[in-house]
């Protein structure tokens, strides 16, 4: 089956750690790729997409991922969190019209 | 500042009452969908509207209808809620060319929906 997944169901870090968080996609073709950010009691907000072109992408508040077809993976880093990062991640794929989201992994920062 | 407006933020009823959400978009999106999410879990695709053009998924119960009078309004009907509905209902919009299924979705802030 189609799917995205997520390896990182609950991540907690102190400020100022690096992030990685893993997300692998299970299909091929034509592949669209995005990370949202669901700030407690917010929307989901777009962080990044990849759509084609340059692997490596920069999205907001310092976010990155890089797009390894070989590894079927789109992970999301950040050099140095900030409390203020504490939220749910979702990785997000479009296999033909259906965009497919991973389970979410949800980041806990502590001062 | 164009945006997904969704109401109300915050929904009550009883279990079997029917119940209506709606969700208005600024963005001038051709495309608008209907998520369900539930507590801890991802985002789960009930239905979309491309244009006027309803696609339900195969695993959406017949309890959720959908209706799209124009393309700025989109509204989700539960007709006989169950316990099981209770989650947080996400609309969400994109522009897509003929054929698409590539551009970014833009969510609204969800209605949480309780069934008592």
């Amino acid at each position: 089956a189609q799917s995205v997944s997520q390896h990182n169901h609950h991540v907690i870090l102190s400020e100022a750690a690096s992030l990685e968080l893993g997300c692998n996609y299970s299909y091929g073709g034509t592949v669209n790729l995005f990370w949202y950010v669901q700030y407690p009691g917010q929307h989901l907000q777009l962080l990044l997409k990849y759509f084609s072109g340059d692997p490596l992408v920069k999205g907001i508040k310092g976010f990155e991922a890089e797009f390894i077809k070989s590894k079927f993976s789109f992970n999301l880093r950040k050099p140095s969190v900030q409390w203020s990062d504490t939220a749910e991640y979702f990785c997000a794929g479009y296999n033909t019209d259906k965009l497919i989201f991973g389970t979410g992994t949800r980041l806990q920062v502590f001062p | 500042d164009a945006m997904v407006i969704q109401n109300p933020r915050y929904q009550v009823t009883q279990f079997g009452k029917p119940v209506t959400l709606s969700c208005s978009q600024t963005l001038n999106h051709n495309v608008m969908y209907w998520y369900q999410q539930k507590s801890s879990q991802a985002p789960k695709l009930l239905f979309h509207y491309y244009d006027k053009d309803f696609n339900n998924e195969a695993d959406t119960p017949d309890n959720f209808q959908s209706r799209r009078p124009n393309t700025s309004f989109c509204f989700l009907d539960i007709r006989s809620p169950g316990l099981g509905d209770a989650a947080m209902y996400l609309c969400a919009t994109s522009r897509e060319e003929q054929g698409g299924g590539t551009d970014t979705q833009y969510f609204g802030p969800g209605t949480r929906l309780t069934v008592l």
